[in-house]
């Protein structure tokens, strides 16, 4: 089954960290690029870190530069997002998506054709 | 504040046509840039459902979806609304300015009446 299921949620204090992580299946993981998504609770979502095939290339949000680290071993077919200085306004849920073939041709044609069901972040004292 | 501008929420009765914009600016629609919609049914994650151009109909989106755009805006379309429909969609982009590569609009609500 072609699948993407995150882990690693949870409760932490603001100043904290914690890592997520992504476990694909289903697909030829080591093809595609990878992204983290998010969803503050009751809003929109929020693009927030993309890695290349190949790990060569990673991009992250002004919001979450210098903080979050994304990662990804195509060996084990897995994603991750290493957070720390966590804030209260990082609360929310994490997606992991997987990015649509075309990626391939420029980061102007990344869009996400394969969702997780997420991850909640809690950041709170 | 979404770099991407959506109305808050639409509505229609079963049967109808409704459309949702999105508005952007010339860093991102406006330079040619592919709109990507996704639909979030309550209580799931986002599903891809369409592109303005160049990437294909998923399969399984009926044709009752269409999605289109025009200098700095986009639209999506549904026809023949139905029940199963209700939920929000969100548009999305590559911006080529400063402070963030992909951007997404704020979100809209359809409601089925």
């Amino acid at each position: 089954e072609v699948q993407l299921v995150e882990s690693g949620g949870g409760l932490v204090k603001p100043g904290g960290s914690l890592r997520l992580s992504c476990a694909a299946s289903g697909f030829s993981f080591s093809s595609y690029g990878m992204n983290w998504v998010r969803q503050a609770p009751g809003k929109g979502l929020e693009w927030v870190s993309s890695i290349s095939r190949s790990a060569g290339d990673r991009y992250y949000a002004d919001s979450v530069k210098g903080r979050f680290t994304i990662s990804r071993d195509n060996a084990r077919n897995s994603l991750s997002l290493h957070m720390d200085s966590l804030r209260a306004d990082d609360t929310a849920v994490y997606y992991c998506a997987k990015a649509g073939a075309e990626a391939a041709a420029g980061l102007r044609f990344w869009y996400y054709d394969l969702w997780g069901r997420g991850t909640l972040v809690t950041v709170s004292s | 504040q979404s770099v991407l501008t959506q109305p808050p929420s639409v509505s229609g009765a079963p049967g109808q046509r409704v459309t949702i914009s999105c508005t952007g600016s010339s860093s991102n629609i406006g330079a040619n840039y592919v709109v990507h919609w996704y639909q979030q049914l309550p209580g799931t994650a986002p599903k891809f459902l369409l592109s303005s151009d160049t990437i294909p109909r998923p399969s399984g989106v009926p044709e009752r979806f269409s999605a289109s755009r025009s200098g700095t805006s986009a639209s999506l379309a549904i026809t023949g609304l139905q029940a199963e429909d209700e939920a929000d969609y969100y548009c999305h982009c590559y911006d080529n300015s400063l402070g963030g590569l992909w951007v997404f609009g704020g979100g809209t609500r359809l409601t089925v009446l």
